[in-house]
């Protein structure tokens, strides 16, 4: 089985700072994908980032980056320049290739609100 | 195009109504998935078809029936629904089910009365 967690429900960041959100998974898959999605009140759920499990480079795109380090199993999102645009829900998701059936599964997501 | 269509947005059924969802996708991907989301919840994963065939049922109730009519099309077909059936409906596709990135909908808001 695989799980994702994301420990921080919510937070406040301030308009034009950094800020990380947490992901750690656990799963007995060697290959397997990690993916950061935004969820605005509209309901659609935005791709924004992917990290292979053999990518030896930290995935990044645009104000995006993920940092991630696989011995401690966590690939933390890292959000620059926050935007009122990023007030949003970010899950963590993680796709197994072989235990779990290639199923994305998803944390429980973090709530970011941006302070102007 | 990275686009997923989903009809309709909202949705308000009665118990005995039979309605059903629609998504469409035109990036040639041959992976398609159904995931409902509760409010404050992660979506939970309900169908996967791969290539137009079903290949994960999560333990989903009957009154819920996926559909893959072509490789661009996937329904959702509703039948006395329960009021613990209201969520939202996200529909998702990828280019396959390995490691590849999903790409989601805009959802139906679905409200069983």
């Amino acid at each position: 089985a695989q799980k994702i967690t994301q420990t921080q429900p919510g937070m406040f960041v301030q308009e034009k700072e950094a800020v990380t959100l947490d992901c750690t998974y656990d799963t007995s898959d060697q290959s397997y994908g990690l993916f950061w999605y935004k969820q605005p009140s509209s309901g659609e759920m935005i791709f924004l980032i992917y990290q292979g499990s053999y990518d030896e480079q930290n995935a990044t795109e645009g104000r995006y980056s993920l940092n991630f380090q696989k011995a401690r199993k966590s690939a933390n999102l890292v959000i620059s320049a926050s935007q009122l645009g990023d007030s949003a829900m970010y899950f963590c998701a993680m796709r197994g290739r072989k235990a779990a059936g290639n199923k994305l599964t998803f944390g429980g997501g973090t709530r970011v609100l941006v302070k102007p | 195009d990275t686009e997923v269509t989903q009809t309709p947005k909202h949705l308000v059924m009665g118990m005995t109504n039979k309605k059903s969802l629609k998504c469409e996708q035109h990036m040639g991907h041959r992976a398609m998935y159904w995931y409902k989301q509760k409010a404050k919840k992660p979506p939970e994963l309900m169908f996967v078809y791969s290539y137009e065939k079903l290949s994960i049922n999560e333990s989903v109730p009957s009154r819920f029936s996926p559909e893959c009519p072509n490789s661009s099309l996937l329904n959702l077909h509703l039948h006395a629904l329960q009021p613990e059936d209201s969520a939202l409906y996200l529909c998702a596709s990828s280019q396959g089910t390995g490691g590849t990135e999903a790409f989601f909908g805009q959802g139906t808001r679905l409200t069983v009365v």
